[in-house]
């Protein structure tokens, strides 16, 4: 079966910018959790949603947003781009949330603020 | 507070060699706790995880990982490493109270030939 998908895989854009990034989970799985991943803080979790509901929410700034589609499939949202927003993002998919859950990720989409 | 802490951000060693990687655990809920492996330009990939039953968990590629509930460690160990090993691994724990997985900084392996 498909693996998580995310798009695009590469993207650059310039201070004060809005993106959206795409995430569509494996087919089947209602949960899906974004994580910014970079050099010197490693894996930061953002939030994750579970059938359209944001569960659960990092400590992001407000900038930062997402949402779930009756499909499983997420965006994340970020506006106002800063330089320091640059890094790997990475959207997780599981079946359930619980003991046992095993997340599988997408590719990530490296972004890049220029 | 709930963290996860991994002592070394890079391991070199030789290939053929043993190696232990590092990954302690602090929580006031009973945790779930796995290895990710992530290899350059990929996302993260299950290398093996504990829920409850044996301290000794087998994953995949060789890797094994022992559960310390009174050291509150999860090392991850491997025998004999191979240049393929070469990659970035992460340690991390699911907490039932908090519903979601926290994630170390990552080591980074560095199998030398």
């Amino acid at each position: 079966k498909a693996g998580v998908t995310q798009t695009p895989r590469y993207l650059i854009k310039t201070r004060g910018q809005q993106v959206t990034l795409s995430c569509s989970p494996i087919s089947g799985h209602r949960s899906v959790s974004w994580y910014q991943q970079t050099p010197g803080q490693g894996l930061q979790f953002l939030f994750e949603y579970f059938s359209e509901t944001q569960r659960n929410k990092g400590n992001f700034p407000g900038r930062f947003s997402g949402r779930q589609f009756s499909n499983s499939r997420s965006e994340m949202n970020v506006s106002t781009l800063e330089l320091g927003d640059s890094a790997l993002y990475l959207c997780a998919s599981s079946f359930a949330t619980g003991r046992n859950t095993e997340a599988f990720f997408g590719q990530g989409t490296r972004l890049t603020v220029v | 507070a709930q963290s996860v802490t991994q002592l070394d951000s890079q391991v070199p060693v030789f290939e053929e060699a043993p190696v232990e990687l590092r990954c302690n655990y602090s929580s006031s809920v009973s945790v779930y706790l796995f290895w990710y492996v992530q290899y350059p330009n990929q996302g993260l990939q299950l290398l093996l995880k504990y829920l409850s039953g044996s301290t000794l968990v087998k994953g995949i590629n060789g890797f094994e990982a022992e559960f310390n509930k009174s050291q509150t460690s999860f090392h991850l160990r491997k025998p004999s490493v191979h240049i393929s090993d070469t990659a970035e691994y992460f340690c991390a724990f699911y907490s039932g109270g908090y519903q979601k997985v926290t994630f170390g900084i990552g080591t980074k392996l560095q199998v030398i030939p």
